[in-house]
């Protein structure tokens, strides 16, 4: 079964609305998560990653008051899409790893598919 | 230059043929390896990881050689089912790189 779940897994929104995508942990404690993005044909891209309980570190390229992170806890981080644009649709996915990130597989969420009309 | 690369493909294959895929990355430090498989519009799941010493899971068989930084993927008897596109993640650092992923169809 899944260990990380993401919701919601499909959503449309209106430019320059904000969508907020959750990320959740089950069974396990999650103090980092990664957030990434993937365009059609292409790969996983890192946006950030999240770390419970202090600041998101952000990858190069990535303009962190449009996409806002939160880990409030160490089951959950959220990610939040601000004025959204169409350029801004992509597949957004996340990825928590069960002990430590240097030598374990990633579990990914469902994916959320954005498309920004 | 890529952190790691791939073939992208598509490799097209009949049913029962032997099909491999080769990844290369740039940081001689990086400490993982892993092969993922995604299916289309779906998120990535874990295959296999990859050692040094080889893995070798039914069909699938996964290598590391360290000295020439390439990861490969082999698979053999390939089944319809087995169409995807594959990725090889390396991890350095605490994070994961991927590569682009090569797509496979299996053709009866």
């Amino acid at each position: 079964g899944a260990v990380v779940s993401q919701h919601p897994s499909w959503v449309i929104c209106k430019s320059g609305t904000s969508v907020k995508i959750e990320c959740r942990s089950l069974d396990f404690q999650a103090t980092t998560m990664f957030w990434y993005r993937q365009f059609p044909k292409q790969s996983l891209m890192l946006m950030a990653t999240s770390n419970e309980g202090s600041k998101a570190t952000y990858e190069q390229g990535v303009e962190k008051d449009k996409f806002l992170i939160n880990h409030a806890s160490l089951t959950l981080s959220t990610l939040t899409v601000t004025s959204a644009h169409p350029e801004d649709s992509s597949f957004y996915i996340c990825s928590a790893h069960i002990g430590p990130v240097m030598n374990t597989e990633a579990f990914f969420g469902q994916g959320t598919r954005l498309t920004v009309v | 230059r890529k952190e790691v690369e791939q073939d992208p493909g598509p490799f097209n294959v009949p049913e029962g043929a032997t099909v491999a895929f080769n990844c290369t990355y740039s940081n001689s430090a990086s400490q993982s390896f892993f092969w993922y498989r995604q299916d289309c519009r779906k998120e990535p799941k874990l295959l296999m990881s990859v050692y040094s010493s080889g893995n070798e899971d039914g069909r699938f068989t996964a290598q590391l050689n360290r000295a020439s930084q390439y990861i490969s993927l082999l698979i053999r008897d390939s089944k319809l089912s087995d169409s995807a596109t594959y990725l090889c993640a390396v991890h350095y650092a605490g994070k994961s790189t991927f590569g682009d992923g090569t797509t496979l169809t299996v053709k009866p």
